[in-house]
């Protein structure tokens, strides 16, 4: 199993410009989450995904939109870039059950410029 | 609502010492406590767990026991070495659609 993979590692965007992040996951799992990490800081929600179809927002939804079409994949969406929005992305998944944990890809380094 | 406090860092310990870095949470219900950890430059992977009060995770050397009566789970190692260098998260799993809570995270530096 891959586990959870991300696509890119690494992006530079000018303002203003849009792009997706991919994220996939080989574990059939149906829960599915997007994080952004700033420097130094902690992770902060951004959407989760209970399973095809079904999408919620975190604790920091603006600037961002998801789409689940599938068990797979789980794709982030940015808009419009802003400098605020530099950060390391992470896309995890579990399975869902009680006491299970998450299982994270290794991130996309983004800049804003 | 459900949080996670933890100590802040950086850390910084000579190989060999003993490591303690506090975690403590606040929950409804009865949580799920994790440690995970992150190396430079790579994603979070899960350190240890424990699913109920008075079980004691361990890995790698690291232990942590859920306490409810304190609502913490410390990560405890009694040698560290320069290879446990990276920045660990303490977290908690809600019962509200599978959310993980995390704190802010906990630099570790260990020096030769």
């Amino acid at each position: 199993n891959a586990g959870v993979t991300q696509t890119p590692k690494f992006r530079i965007l000018k303002i203003g410009q849009s792009m997706t992040l991919q994220c996939t996951q080989d574990m059939n799992h149906n829960y599915m989450y997007w994080y952004r990490q700033d420097p130094g800081m902690g992770l902060k929600l951004i959407y989760y995904s209970v399973g095809a179809g079904i999408t919620d927002k975190g604790e920091v939804p603006n600037g961002y939109n998801v789409s689940r079409s599938t068990t797979e994949d789980f794709p982030l969406r940015l808009e419009l870039a802003a400098p605020s929005q530099t950060s390391v992305y992470f896309c995890a998944s579990s399975d869902g059950t009680t006491h299970n944990e998450q299982f994270f890809g290794p991130g996309t380094r983004l800049t804003v410029l | 609502g459900d949080s996670v406090t933890q100590m802040e860092g950086p850390v910084t310990l000579s190989e060999e010492a003993c490591l303690t870095i506090n975690c403590t949470y606040t929950a409804t219900g009865y949580p799920s406590l994790f440690w995970y950890v992150q190396y430079p430059g790579e994603g979070l992977q899960l350190l240890l767990k424990a699913t109920k009060a008075d079980d004691k995770g361990s890995n790698k050397g690291f232990e942590a026991t859920y306490r409810k009566e304190t609502t913490s789970f410390h990560l405890e190692k009694g040698s560290v070495q320069v290879s446990d260098s990276a920045v660990y998260f303490c977290a908690l799993l809600g019962g509200n659609f599978n959310k993980f809570y995390f704190g802010s995270g906990t630099k570790l530096n260990v020096k030769p």
